[in-house]
């Protein structure tokens, strides 16, 4: 079964980093792009940033220059290392997979919850 | 970048009646060179992943039940659930990836009557 399980999420202070995980399985993780997606409490969802399977990256303008995406094949997982974190950040955190980086997202994980608060 | 909106916001449907939810994008996500319209329809529902329903705006994903459809082209698009069930309740996303940044409507949700 395919699945992903994301975590790392909790309270941070605004301007403090976090790093968020996603743990693939069932599926060769190698071959297909990842995806962050969030949502804020009460709003809709946000795209956040892409990685394909070969490494190339892509962001949202929202977060280039403060969010890395990054993938580790050999752990079959995906982070998101966030710095420099705002109130706005503070959302569910979702992973998804893809064929490729311009695609649907036919697999989500349940999502891990970010909230940034002094 | 490319806006997608919905409608309604909100929708009260009657057991067994139809559900039809709309989405318009700000531009054209019909890709000319291969006919095929970048547009998903995903569901969500409470401490539950997301579940992917329709993509190239008609081809459903393995395991939705065919009550669920999608049509449209260009820019307007339609979710129909034609036999609303009462596992049906939850919020509807439509979403174009046609573009980089790829981008939500701001959901639908759907609730019985």
């Amino acid at each position: 079964e395919v699945q992903l399980l994301e975590s790392g999420g909790g309270l941070v202070q605004p301007g403090g980093s976090l790093r968020l995980s996603c743990a693939a399985s069932g599926f060769t993780f190698s071959g297909y792009a990842m995806t962050w997606v969030r949502q804020a409490p009460g709003k809709g969802l946000e795209w956040v940033s892409t990685i394909s399977g070969g490494g190339t990256t892509f962001y949202a303008d929202s977060v280039k220059g403060r969010f890395t995406i990054s993938r580790d094949n050999s752990k079959n997982t995906l982070y998101l290392q966030m710095n420099s974190l705002r109130a706005e950040d503070t959302a569910v955190y979702y992973c998804a997979k893809s064929d490729d980086p311009r695609d649907y997202m036919d697999v989500w994980g349940k999502g891990t919850t970010v909230t940034v608060s002094s | 970048d490319i806006v997608m909106t919905q409608s309604p916001d909100s929708l009260a449907v009657s057991l067994g009646e139809r559900a039809t939810i709309n989405c318009k994008s700000s531009q054209s996500v019909l890709y000319s060179s291969n006919n095929k319209n970048y547009l998903a329809w995903y569901q969500q529902k409470p401490g539950q992943p997301l579940k992917l329903l329709i993509y190239w705006a008609s081809t459903r994903e393995s395991g939705v039940p065919d009550r669920f459809s999608g049509s449209g082209s260009g820019t307007d698009f339609t979710l129909t659930i034609s036999s609303l069930q009462a596992e049906d309740v939850a919020v509807y996303y439509c979403q174009q990836y046609y573009n980089n940044p790829c981008s939500f409507g701001q959901g639908t949700k759907l609730e019985i009557k």
